[in-house]
């Protein structure tokens, strides 16, 4: 049981490159979620998804797209990439159930933008 | 708007010593309360959580929080302290479950150095 895992660990794009983070999780979890984490700042909420198929913008969205086609995975895209997007990125899953709303996360993955 | 405060942003203790981390939080209700620790280079660790009942409640790695409802406070504790607890620890309050996804705020985070 792996929990939640992310690729790449590490990432170093240039201003304007594209890139995709992918999620995944064996939990079977129906709530996926991505933030960013910035010093001082704590955890912010990019997007999240409810199920497979959608998704919903959070806190930070601009400049973020994502998608959920399976159940078990959660892709974070970054279309042109800006210095203000240097950041750790970690992905987190939780459960539907009422009794169980913690989030799981993943190691995280460090991007930096030139 | 609901917010969680860490007033401290660093604390250093020494080896043995015991520990308590702060956490306010503003919120209409009661909320669903978390203590996540994150050590360098590492995810974050869920420590404890506290949904209803007892105020007080433990968690991994010898840790116990309790809430206060008329302070709008759910502080972290440990009575002696492992030179391995050294990393940073972060509050989160989420509202009471109602259906939709599950909306984590989380605080700054604290950071604690132990000092041998």
């Amino acid at each position: 049981n792996a929990g939640v895992t992310q690729t790449p660990k590490f990432r170093v794009l240039k201003t304007g490159q594209s890139m995709t983070l992918l999620c995944a999780q064996d939990m079977n979890h129906e709530y996926m979620y991505w933030y960013r984490q910035d010093p001082g700042m704590g955890l912010r909420l990019i997007h999240y998804s409810v199920g497979e198929g959608t998704t919903a913008k959070g806190e930070v969205p601009d400049g973020y797209n994502v998608s959920r086609l399976k159940k078990q995975n959660f892709l974070l895209g970054l279309e042109s990439a800006a210095p203000s997007q240097t950041s750790v990125y970690f992905c987190a899953s939780s459960s539907a159930s009422t009794s169980r709303p913690e989030q799981f996360f993943g190691p995280g993955t460090r991007l930096t933008v030139l | 708007a609901q917010s969680v405060t860490q007033p401290d942003i660093h604390i250093t203790v020494s080896e043995g010593a015991s520990l308590e981390l702060r956490c306010n939080y503003s919120y209409g209700a009661t909320p669903y309360l978390f203590w996540y620790v994150q050590s360098p280079g590492q995810g974050l660790q869920l420590l404890l959580k506290y949904f209803s009942g007892d105020t007080l409640v433990q968690g991994i790695k010898g840790f116990e929080a309790e809430f206060k409802r008329s302070q709008s406070s759910f502080n972290l504790r440990k009575p002696s302290v492992h030179w391995s607890d050294a990393a940073e620890y972060f509050c989160a309050v989420a509202p009471s479950f109602s259906g939709g996804y599950n909306k984590l705020i989380f605080g700054a985070g604290t950071r604690l150095a132990v000092h041998p």
